[in-house]
């Protein structure tokens, strides 16, 4: 009964570096998301998937890359580090029935350190 | 203008004391609203959500002004144990939009 897991858990890249963060989710559900966390500013999210296959910017979404090859992952890439995207990354997904969303589940972060 | 707008907070209260959020929203076509509950360093998760009739659950109480585009919590009877972040969320174009949460602080 995992939900949503994410990998790694913590992080520290130098800038111009890359890197993948890996969200599973074992709940069949059609839409993931990837949140960004920094102090004071709340989640916002970078990039949404509807669908296998599937892929949208969300509003901060300069940076990053997103793919859905398979329903159950969601990647966020980052090509080339920079110190402004140290935060805390959360990915989640949901299952949606017409206009009701429902099942929304979070998982536990990822902490990246860009120096 | 933020989307969905909360005051930061702290609320500083002693156990057993009734505490207020609230929340304004800017876009009239959203569809649904939540609370979620952040402790330190950790996700989000559902609180309860939040309806225009309004809904309760235990001690929590929220209400949805739809007209004045206004959300509230309610929290009855503070515990220790809810000290934390409360986000007030709504959904917007398929994603859920986050405020940037109210840090409550219940002192012994």
């Amino acid at each position: 009964n995992a939900g949503v897991t994410q990998t790694p858990k913590f992080r520290v890249l130098k800038t111009g570096q890359s890197m993948t963060l890996l969200c599973a989710q074992d709940m069949n559900h059609e839409y993931m998301y990837w949140y960004r966390q920094d102090p004071g500013m709340g989640l916002r999210l970078i990039h949404y998937s509807v669908g296998e296959g599937t892929t949208a910017k969300g509003e901060v979404p300069d940076g990053y890359n997103v793919s859905r090859l398979k329903k159950q992952n969601f990647l966020l890439g980052l090509e080339s580090a920079a110190p402004s995207q140290t935060s805390v990354y959360f990915c989640a997904s949901s299952w949606v029935t017409g206009t009701s969303y429902y099942g929304y589940t979070f998982g536990s972060g990822t902490r990246l350190t860009v120096v | 203008r933020k989307e969905v707008e909360q005051d930061p907070g702290p609320f500083n209260v002693p156990e057993g004391a009734t505490v207020a959020f609230n929340c304004t929203y800017s876009n009239s076509a959203s569809q649904s609203f939540f609370w979620y509950r952040q402790d330190c360093r950790k996700e989000p998760k559902l609180l309860m959500s939040v309806y225009s009739s309004g809904n309760e659950d235990g001690r929590f109480t929220a209400q949805l002004n739809r007209a004045s585009q206004y959300i509230s919590l309610l929290i009855r009877d503070s515990k220790l144990s809810d000290s934390a972040t409360y986000l007030c969320v709504v959904i917007y174009r398929r994603a859920l939009t986050f405020g940037s949460g109210t840090r409550l602080q219940v002192q012994p």
